[in-house]
Order: C-alpha cells, then sequence, then structure tokens
C-alpha cells in the first residue's frame, strides 16, 4: 500500500522480555519518528532519524529504546527488559521534506503493546 | 515536560454547532502547527496546519487561529457533522526541526 504500515498490531510480552516492533513508511520520505502514546497523557516521541542513518536518536525516557533502519523505508524499534510501564500504542511516522521544509507526518495504526 | 498542551480533555458539541478545540504552546521556538484527527483504532491523520507567519488558516470547515503573542492556538469546526467525532491532537514544531511534539488530545463527540 501507499501508507505507512506497522507490526504487529498487537503484542503481549512478559516483563523482562526485549520486543521489536516494525515499521514501513512511505518510499521516499526522509524523516521517520516513533511515538509512544499513553491514554490522556498524548504522545511522546521515542526516536527520530533523518535521512538514511542506520541508526536512530534514541534516548527517552531512557537507554531502553533504540531504532534501526536497516533500509531507508524500514525502522525496526527495539524495546529492552520491557517494564510494565511500557506498555502503550506506539506509533510510527514518517514525513517528506517539501521545499526545504519538513511536510505534515504520515501514521501508521500503531501497535499495541502490553507487557504482563 | 508537555511542551503542548490541551486542556479540555473532551469535548461534546451539537450537530450543526461550532467545535472549539484549545492548544496552548510554551516553546516560543515552535514556529509550525499542526491538527491531527484520530479515529479508533486507526493512526492520526493530518488535518489542517499554520505557520507563525500567520495568524489564521481555512480549509473548508475547519479554521485553525495562531495567537503567537498568548501562545494559543485554536481549531474551530463549523459547522460540526456527526463524521467529526474523534481525538484531536495539537502538533508543533520549531524552524526545520523534525521533531513533532503533540498534546494530549481532545475527544470530541458531536450529537445527532
Amino acid at each position: 500500500g501507499a501508507g505507512v504500515s506497522q507490526s504487529p498490531r498487537y503484542k503481549v510480552a512478559k516483563r523482562g522480555r526485549d520486543v521489536a516492533l516494525r515499521c514501513d513508511s512511505i518510499s521516499g520520505h526522509v524523516t521517520l519518528y516513533w511515538y509512544r502514546q499513553t491514554l490522556g497523557q498524548g504522545s511522546e516521541v521515542l526516536t527520530y532519524s533523518q535521512s538514511d542513518a542506520q541508526r536512530d536518536k534514541s534516548g527517552r525516557p531512557s537507554g531502553r529504546f533504540s531504532a534501526e533502519r536497516p533500509e531507508r523505508s524500514v525502522s525496526t524499534l527495539k524495546i529492552q527488559r520491557t517494564e510494565q510501564g511500557d506498555s502503550a500504542v506506539y506509533l510510527c511516522a514518517s514525513s517528506s521534506l517539501s521545499g526545504g521544509r519538513v511536510a505534515e507526518a504520515f501514521f501508521g495504526q500503531g501497535t499495541r503493546l502490553t507487557v504482563v | 515536560d508537555q511542551q503542548v498542551k490541551q486542556n479540555s480533555p473532551s469535548l461534546s458539541v451539537q450537530e450543526g454547532r461550532i467545535s472549539i478545540l484549545n492548544c496552548d504552546y510554551t516553546n516560543s521556538m515552535f514556529d509550525y502547527f499542526l491538527w491531527y484527527k484520530k479515529y479508533p483504532a486507526e493512526g492520526p491523520t493530518f488535518l489542517i496546519s499554520i505557520s507563525s507567519i500567520k495568524d489564521k488558516n481555512e480549509d473548508g470547515r475547519f479554521t485553525v487561529f495562531l495567537n503567537k503573542s498568548a501562545k494559543h492556538l485554536s481549531l474551530h469546526i463549523v459547522p460540526s457533522q456527526p463524521g467529526d467525532s474523534a481525538v484531536y491532537f495539537c502538533a508543533a514544531r520549531g524552524l526545520n526541526d523534525y521533531k513533532l511534539s503533540f498534546g494530549a488530545g481532545t475527544t470530541v463527540t458531536v450529537r445527532a
């Protein structure tokens, strides 16, 4: 399809385990974001990358979150040693450059992660 | 620390009336503002945006107003329709900044 897609849609993980979430962004888009959305608290950006950087900026809320881009339009968000507080919807978004300015971002449907 | 705040978690409005959604921001470096709409089980979709050089942008039933001195923007939906029932997120970024900061969202319910 032409949009951003994420997999899996739902993920249940045992506390302490590592998880990997995948995002297929729109071909040609330069910037890719990962957000975490929790009920009533909005969305916080976890990582974002520009161009074809292999490894994204990371760090929020801690070094347990990292993202890699094995291909320009594919990103994998990795969460190490999951905690119950990591239970949330993880959204991936991508955007293009438009006349030197960043255009609006297009979002995937999200992956709902539940840590038990 | 939330740099973009939507203080009203929900809004209920009658069909045909105006919906007004408010958003405040704290970062004076923000210069581009966006509104996203989200239906259940779907990702947010872009609705309308405004650059800091403007104070108003209109697109059909949707108008966004920006008050830079007050660090405040609002989204007006006129007239409201049942299909407008969704969660609306305000977002902002700085000049040539790739990172969008989002508010917590406002759930709009349009009553028939």
